[in-house]
């Protein structure tokens, strides 16, 4: 089946690690695209990668990284240095970055600190 | 500043009944509209996305109305079903970036 999938699809980390949330597409899309959830707020933009090596931050990177070294492939760290990272985060993935290219979301992960 | 409001916060139907739900935007410049279905726990899936020369599209039950001149949006949901509850979700692109500006979503139950 072709698709966006993330694992795992529920998390739990100890305050101080960090969690590396994995996202894969076979899709032969370009772009990706990590995405935040929290109740009561929008989906917000924390990293997007146009190409494979390279990446571009979005509205709320700090405490964040990625890599981009497969283009099916772009996993998202969750550091020690994000105060508030227990949420729901969506990947997803789009042929380009156009105005009306369609971005398909992956099933999500919910992390969530003990 | 620019936002995407979406009304009513939620909306409890009888299944097989009709309903609409609005979408007001004040995001400029603006680039294409989009509508999301979200169910609980899962991701988002596309419905429609929208250009601002384009009044009206289909998916099914699904129908979105777009007018660029009031920055509003409906999405109209024909004989509803069960498996239509969900969150649906206004999305709004800026025209020079293609920034995304996503809305809190209208939570949509549908009772037997």
């Amino acid at each position: 089946d072709g698709g966006i999938t993330q694992s795992p699809k529920y998390l739990f980390r100890k305050e101080g690690q960090n969690v590396t949330l994995s996202c894969e597409q076979n899709l032969n899309h370009d772009a990706m695209y990590w995405y935040r959830q929290d109740p009561g707020q929008g989906l917000r933009l924390i990293y997007y990668s146009q190409i494979v090596n390279d990446f571009q931050k979005g509205d709320i990177a700090e405490g964040y990284s990625v890599s981009r070294e497969k283009k099916e492939s772009f996993p998202l760290t969750v550091t020690s240095a994000q105060k508030n990272p227990t949420a729901f985060y969506l990947c997803a993935s789009s042929i380009g970055t156009g105005g009306e290219t369609e971005a398909f979301f992956g099933q999500g992960t919910r992390l969530t600190v003990v | 500043k620019n936002q995407v409001e979406q009304s009513p916060q939620s909306l409890i139907i009888l299944e097989g009944k009709n309903c609409t739900l609005q979408c007001n935007y004040t995001v400029s410049p603006f680039s294409n509209l989009r509508w999301y279905k979200q169910d609980t726990g899962r991701g988002p899936v596309s419905l429609t996305i929208m250009t601002f020369s384009e009044n009206t599209k289909s998916n099914g039950r699904y129908t979105a109305t777009l007018d660029a001149d009031t920055k509003q949006s409906s999405l109209h949901i024909t004989a509803s079903q069960l498996s239509d509850s969900a969150s649906y979700i206004c999305v709004v692109s800026f025209r020079n970036n293609r920034k995304l500006i996503w809305g809190l979503g209208t939570s949509l139950a549908v009772n037997p």
